[in-house]
């Protein structure tokens, strides 16, 4: 069984587009995370959510915005996308929002904004 | 805030040999955890070890260990008996009091047959 998902696996779009991103975790874990994989393999985070709350906001476009309709799911919406959100997007998610707490990864999302 | 550096862009091993990849951090904190994962082709960020800073001891799992320096904040990764499959992408993260896990630049591992 798949920890955590996210669909679609790959997205391919035209600048101006807005887009969804779904992440799903089975592991009953509270604590979920986007983060962005740049062209250069950086990995960053994006946002994360405890329980349904954010906790973390990073300085991310407002074009950005994470919905979590219960603590299974975090999904990333993007408006008007631009050339520049061309990236691998990782959902994670851990027990808690400790830093003890190991985050499990998903697949990713490639991301092509043309 | 906490930085995170990986000298080694890319690294390459004969297989059944060993190689430690670097990491340095910087942090202020004093209770932290360090982490390295894996990043295959296929994409998939897979934990392979993880050391928490108030233990001593250094990390093991099966064919790697990590080397903990925490006066110098040094966490390197060691792989022993390097076999095929663990060419990938190796990237050392931190995490602290702030939660969110800050990544290094990741190193390249090729292994060679």
């Amino acid at each position: 069984d798949t920890a955590v998902s996210q669909t679609p696996k790959y997205l391919v779009t035209q600048m101006g587009n807005d887009k969804s991103i779904k992440c799903e975790q089975n592991l009953g874990h509270d604590t979920m995370y986007w983060y962005k994989q740049d062209s250069k393999k950086f990995l960053k985070i994006m946002f994360s959510y405890n329980n349904k709350e954010l906790i973390i906001n990073e300085t991310v476009p407002n074009r950005f915005s994470p919905k979590s309709p219960d603590k299974a799911h975090l999904n990333l919406h993007i408006n008007s996308l631009e050339l520049g959100d061309s990236a691998v997007y990782f959902c994670a998610s851990s027990q808690n929002r400790g830093a003890a707490d190991t985050q499990y990864f998903g697949p990713g999302t490639r991301l092509t904004v043309l | 805030a906490q930085t995170v550096t990986q000298s080694q862009p890319e690294m390459s091993v004969q297989e059944a040999e060993t190689v430690t990849l670097s990491c340095t951090y910087d942090t202020s904190e004093s209770d932290y955890y360090l982490f390295w994962y894996k990043q295959p082709p296929s994409r998939q960020m897979i934990l392979v070890i993880r050391q928490e800073a108030y233990k001593q001891q250094n990390a093991t799992e099966n064919r790697f260990s990590v080397n903990f320096q925490k006066a110098a904040k040094s966490f390197s990764l060691k792989i022993s008996d390097s076999q095929l499959g663990d060419a990938a992408m190796y990237f050392c993260a931190y995490r602290g009091g702030a939660q969110k896990l800050v990544f290094g630049q990741g190193t390249r591992l090729t292994i060679n047959p």
